[in-house]
């Protein structure tokens, strides 16, 4: 079973605040990503990390930035939410990247609703 | 660009029936393929993989997969649905640069009639 653990799993909240997604992962993966899934839609990369201190942006443009300064822990801030990013975010990590043939393991997911 | 595409967003069977889900991608170098599965308020986790090799590939809970390279499809089958396999399935390809992200199917729901 994936060790790999997304807070909070539901949030509500309003048009401009700040929030943070927690993800964490017990397998000492380097790799951890960040997707964001609509109904009916494929999964979006937003960010990718390859390891402590390392972060990229994903293929679908996202105004949430991320840190890397653990290897077990890569959370995602959105400093002003709006409607526009309500969503569910997938945090993943693998040891191997996963364009290369490698297995992500999934969270549980963030479903964010922004009022 | 590289794509996916997953034919039917829901496919409904009987208990018991086959399980066909149908996969194709575009790309002009053999990829790594996956297929992962989503259960009702869970993550994705992985079914099936294939890198090289053999072409049939066998999974998890009875699950397999064929790589056709000349059709660029890597369909989903399942001899026997079962009630616990309603889920929404996700193919997935490995891009053309070789870079390190994957590229997802738009999923497809399977439901699965008592």
């Amino acid at each position: 079973e994936a060790d790999i653990y997304q807070t909070p799993r539901y949030l509500v909240i309003g048009t401009g605040k700040k929030i943070t997604l927690e993800c964490s992962q017990t397998m000492g993966h380097d790799k951890m990503y960040w997707y964001q899934q609509d109904p009916g839609m494929e999964l979006h990369l937003i960010h990718y990390s390859y390891g402590v201190n390392s972060t990229e942006k994903g293929d679908l443009s996202s105004e949430s930035t991320v840190s890397r300064i653990r290897t077990e822990h890569f959370p995602l801030t959105l400093e002003s939410a709006r409607p526009s990013h309500t969503s569910q975010y997938l945090c993943a990590s693998s040891e191997v990247a996963g364009g290369h043939g490698g297995e992500l393991f999934f969270g549980e997911g963030s479903r964010l609703t922004v009022l | 660009a590289q794509s996916v595409t997953q034919l039917g967003s829901h496919v409904s069977v009987s208990e018991g029936a086959l399980v066909l889900l149908r996969c194709n991608y575009s790309s002009s170098v053999p990829p790594y393929l996956f297929w992962y599965v989503q259960y009702p308020n869970q993550g994705l986790q992985l079914l099936l993989k294939y890198t090289t090799g053999a072409t049939l590939v066998k999974g998890i809970n009875g699950f397999e997969a064929e790589f056709k390279k000349s059709e660029t499809s890597f369909h989903l089958t399942k001899p026997s649905a079962h009630m616990s396999d309603a889920a929404e399935y996700f193919c997935a390809v490995s891009p053309e640069d070789s870079s390190y992200k994957l590229i997802f199917g738009s999923g497809t729901r399977l439901l699965v009639r008592p």
